[in-house]
């Protein structure tokens, strides 16, 4: 069965400084992953996607998230925090050809001044 | 273009009512689906649609039924409303059977 396990429920960074939100996934087949973003009293939005090819991916406002298969990870970057980042992310994994996601409990990353 | 629209946003029903949460897209997606979000537990996927006339189970569909007769329209019905069943539902739209629009959510409590 897959699973998704996001490490740390919050993450602070200062303003400017470097965005890291862990994300490990456990699968038997080749997975698609997902980073979602949802800020405050709104719906998700995407943010990238792994599908095939090319492990880094790039996605929307800056970030990028590598596939590391050896390590069974999709950890989301950012070179710089900014105000506007501070959202709950969400990593999912889909596997095979079953069309459900599955969620990670998601990620608060809180900026500071 | 109005995206994923969802009605209502908010709702407060008593035990025992039933109701229908509306999701309506207007980007033509063939997937559509519905969750729920509770604190701590993420998104967890209640039903989901591939096209008009087809729907299936996602993890959580007890208590829960849908329909898709059109496109653009994918009701979630509540037939005996319970308490467990307070949460935020999101509605989601995309291609290639996944969710990539989701609706700003209907905020339902169960008294």
């Amino acid at each position: 069965a897959q699973s998704v396990t996001q490490l740390g429920s919050h993450v602070s960074v200062s303003e400017g400084a470097l965005v890291l939100l862990r994300c490990n996934y456990s699968s038997s087949v080749p997975p698609y992953l997902f980073w979602y973003v949802q800020y405050p009293n709104q719906g998700l939005q995407l943010l990238l996607k792994y599908t095939t090819g090319a492990t880094l991916v790039k996605g929307i406002n800056g970030f990028e998230a590598e596939f590391k298969k050896s390590e069974t990870s999709f950890h989301l970057t950012k070179p710089s925090a900014h105000m506007s980042d501070a959202a709950e992310y969400f990593c999912a994994v889909r596997a095979g050809s079953n069309y459900q996601l599955i969620w990670g409990a998601g990620t608060k990353l809180i900026i500071k001044p | 273009n109005a995206g994923v629209t969802q009605t209502p946003k908010f709702q407060v029903l008593k035990t025992g009512q039933s109701m229908t949460l509306q999701c309506a897209q207007d980007m033509n997606h063939e997937y559509m689906s519905w969750y729920r979000q509770d604190p701590g537990m993420g998104l967890r996927l209640i039903h989901y649609s591939v096209g008009a006339g087809i729907t299936d189970q996602g993890e959580v569909p007890n208590g829960y039924n849908v329909s898709r007769s059109t496109t653009e329209d994918f009701p979630l019905r509540l037939l005996s409303a319970a308490p467990s069943q307070t949460s935020v539902y999101f509605c989601a739209t995309g291609t290639d059977n996944q969710p990539q629009h989701f609706g700003d959510g209907t905020r339902l409590s169960i008294l």
